[in-house]
């Protein structure tokens, strides 16, 4: 079955870094898109980044880009999230989820258990 | 950035209650549309994609349905165990984006 694991999630002060590792199983993810989603304490899903099944193109929420970078090691099965100049508005748990195509529909199909990243000094 | 605005931001409903809520899209985004639902401490989990193609393993009481700007899921008989928080998501164009969220509660 498809198994999502994320870490790397701890407590770090205002502009230091973090990398949150999510290992992947039961599926070839070389083949699947992959995407961090984050939420904050109590509130709603915001979509962070996007790396595409090989690694060619990546996208990324204005309010990460130029800190956060996604990347991924296909011979691993492992997605990462580099993130730097933390800031406390990053404070939340973060999950990776596997995004899937199919035909007309595009759709984040499976989640990790999410990591928790706390920005506090 | 596509705007998604659902509605209610909550609601609360009775087991056997038919519940509706809705999202509507800034932008037309056609039919890519997925709905999710969350439980406390728990990640989402895909209800539908594409506005109205139920995944596999949902139990048929959810639907979804509408394209373009307007879209709604349905629950028609709510069981205890759909008292969570339900997300649409644009999957039109990036970035991604959510709506803010319907907490379905106990009445």
């Amino acid at each position: 079955q498809v198994q999502l694991v994320e870490s790397g999630g701890g407590v770090v002060q205002p502009g230091r870094s973090l990398r949150l590792s999510c290992a992947a199983s039961g599926f070839t993810f070389s083949r699947n898109g992959m995407h961090w989603v984050r939420q904050a304490p109590g509130k709603g899903l915001e979509w962070v980044a996007v790396i595409w099944y090989d690694g060619s193109n990546k996208y990324y929420a204005d309010s990460v880009k130029g800190r956060f970078t996604i990347s991924r090691d296909n011979s691993k099965n492992t997605l990462y999230l580099q993130m730097n100049s933390l800031r406390a508005e990053d404070t939340g748990v973060y999950y990776c989820a596997r995004g899937t195509i199919f035909g007309v529909a595009n759709y984040l199909d499976y989640w990790g258990q999410g990591t928790l990243v706390t920005v506090s000094s | 950035d596509i705007q998604m605005t659902q509605s209610p931001s909550s609601l609360s409903a009775s087991v056997g209650d038919r519940v509706t809520i809705t999202c509507r899209a800034s932008q037309t985004i056609s039919i890519y549309l997925n709905w999710y639902h969350q439980k406390p401490g728990k990640a989402p989990k895909l209800l539908i994609s594409a506005a109205s193609s139920l995944q596999s393993g949902v139990p048929s009481r959810f639907s979804g349905s509408g394209s373009g700007t307007d879209f709604t899921l349905t629950i028609s008989s709510l069981q205890p165990e759909d008292f969570a928080t339900y997300y649409c998501q644009q999957s039109y164009s990036s970035p991604l984006t959510f709506g803010g969220g319907t907490k379905v509660d106990i009445k």
